[in-house]
């Protein structure tokens, strides 16, 4: 258990479909983090937020949008995806984004299949 | 663009034998370097970190090392056990603004009992 916990564990949806995934982290951090991981591809970064807001979008496709309501939790909306989206969405913390030093929590990750 | 690789991209060894995975990188003006462990379907935890200015780190059976000038970085594993059976990742981070990681593709261990 590493403190980051992600809804849901798996998660099939249609192309036309709007669903969300969700992130929440119990380790009073300030930044939160999603990345993809796909087969073919080296883990990737999408978004960053500190203290609630967005500092970094890794050009990542509009039919990806998150939202950070406050620093525990950490969604990822999902609408109108194409297959070549399905994959394995971690979710992650650390203390301070902009702290040297510091490590990352991963979440175990929610697996998506676009279909 | 800094780009993380690692090899063997796939390992497999009986257990008991001491082992090395290997990381390289092509921007050697990285700020740290962190190892990872991955099990299947799950997220990732974090193994050892080493500082730019740090030449290595140990943890248990774990020694990771770091050459920065050349761009490598190798993760020993002593006495290896089939609990050790996992995809390892590097990861480099970028600069001292943010979590900014670029991680290489991993390499799947398994070791045999």
């Amino acid at each position: 258990e590493t403190g980051v916990t992600q809804t849901p564990r798996h998660l099939v949806m249609g192309m036309t479909n709007k669903k969300s995934l969700k992130c929440e982290q119990h380790l009073g951090h300030n930044a939160m983090y999603w990345y993809k991981q796909s087969a073919k591809k080296p883990l990737e970064l999408m978004f960053v937020y500190s203290l609630e807001e967005r500092v970094e979008n890794n050009s990542v496709p509009s039919r990806f949008s998150p939202e950070c309501p406050n620093s525990s939790h950490l969604f990822l909306h999902l609408h109108t995806l194409q297959p070549e989206d399905s994959a394995l969405y971690l979710c992650a913390s650390s203390p301070g984004h902009f702290l040297s030093g510091n490590t990352i929590y991963f979440g175990e990750g929610s697996w998506l299949t676009v279909v | 663009k800094q780009e993380v690789t690692q090899i063997p991209a796939a390992l497999s060894v009986p257990e008991g034998e001491n082992l090395v995975l290997n990381c390289s990188f092509t921007d050697s003006a990285i700020y740290n370097l962190q190892w990872f462990r991955q099990d299947p379907g799950k997220g990732l935890t974090s193994l050892l970190l080493i500082q730019s200015s740090q030449r290595e780190q140990t943890s248990g059976r774990l020694n990771a090392s770091l050459d920065k000038s050349s761009g490598r970085s190798t993760l020993y594993i002593a006495a290896s056990q089939p609990g050790d059976s996992a995809t390892y990742l590097c990861a480099v981070r970028r600069d001292n603004y943010g979590q900014n990681f670029v991680f290489g593709p991993g390499t799947r261990l398994s070791v045999l009992p």
